[in-house]
């Protein structure tokens, strides 16, 4: 079964450092999304994109995130600097383009797990 | 924007039935969702309300009345395997229709 590829799976870092996450989509889907996960809370959607366009980054904080997916494909999400408050789990999802019950569907990643020192 | 309610914990015994509800608040409604997470894993699929009624799938159950703007996953035949996080999420808002988790309610299953 076809699944959402994402690395690193672990990331420790020290603020002000820079880290990129990385994800494959599952083949055929062109809608990506990056949410971001505290510990104990809900998936937050930070950036949603359609094929290679972003149709949302309303809640990605612009002046130390930044997400692209060039070839809309894959897609790399970083974050420069980093602050403390940056931990928490990066998870990447992925689904079909459209409306329908089917569409709705979004495959997640297996996350990565940042720990900003 | 959007909220959702949802019970922090919930805890039942194997073989049980247990119900999970999620009230929500959006300016526009497109949909209902439920989520599995198992902890220090991905979220996964569990079924989508557009329509008012219950739908099935196996063991699990979902609910939607729009006019209440509430819903419920219902969960029978507990096994301990479903010990796990439950969100629910809505996709509504004006303009760009985004979907919004809930906070997750924790589900332990004992013998």
């Amino acid at each position: 079964e076809a699944e959402v590829a994402q690395s690193p799976r672990y990331k420790i870092t020290e603020k002000s450092q820079a880290v990129a996450f990385w994800c494959d989509p599952i083949s055929g889907h062109a809608t990506l999304y990056w949410y971001r996960q505290i510990l104990g809370q809900g998936p937050e959607l930070l950036v949603q994109f359609q094929d290679e366009s972003v149709v949302d980054d309303s809640q990605l904080p612009k002046d130390r995130f930044s997400a692209e997916r060039l070839k809309g494909v894959d897609s790399t999400l970083k974050i420069q600097p980093a602050e403390l408050g940056d931990s928490a789990m990066y998870l990447c999802a992925s689904s079909l383009k459209g409306a329908t019950r089917h569409q709705e569907t979004q495959y997640f990643g297996p996350g990565t797990r940042l720990l900003v020192l | 924007g959007q909220s959702l309610e949802q019970p922090s914990e919930v805890t039942a015994v194997e073989g049980a039935i247990v119900q999970i509800n999620c009230t929500y608040q959006t300016s526009g409604f497109y949909g209902l969702s439920w989520y599995q997470q198992h902890d220090g894993g991905a979220p996964t699929f569990l079924s989508y309300n557009a329509l008012d009624g219950l739908e099935e799938t196996g063991r699990f159950s979902s609910f939607l009345s729009r006019s209440d703007s509430y819903g419920y996953l219902l969960l029978q035949e507990l096994q301990m395997k479903d010990s796990a996080s439950y969100f629910c999420a809505v996709r509504g808002g004006t303009g760009f229709q985004k979907l919004v988790f809930g906070t997750g309610t924790r589900l332990l299953v004992s013998p």
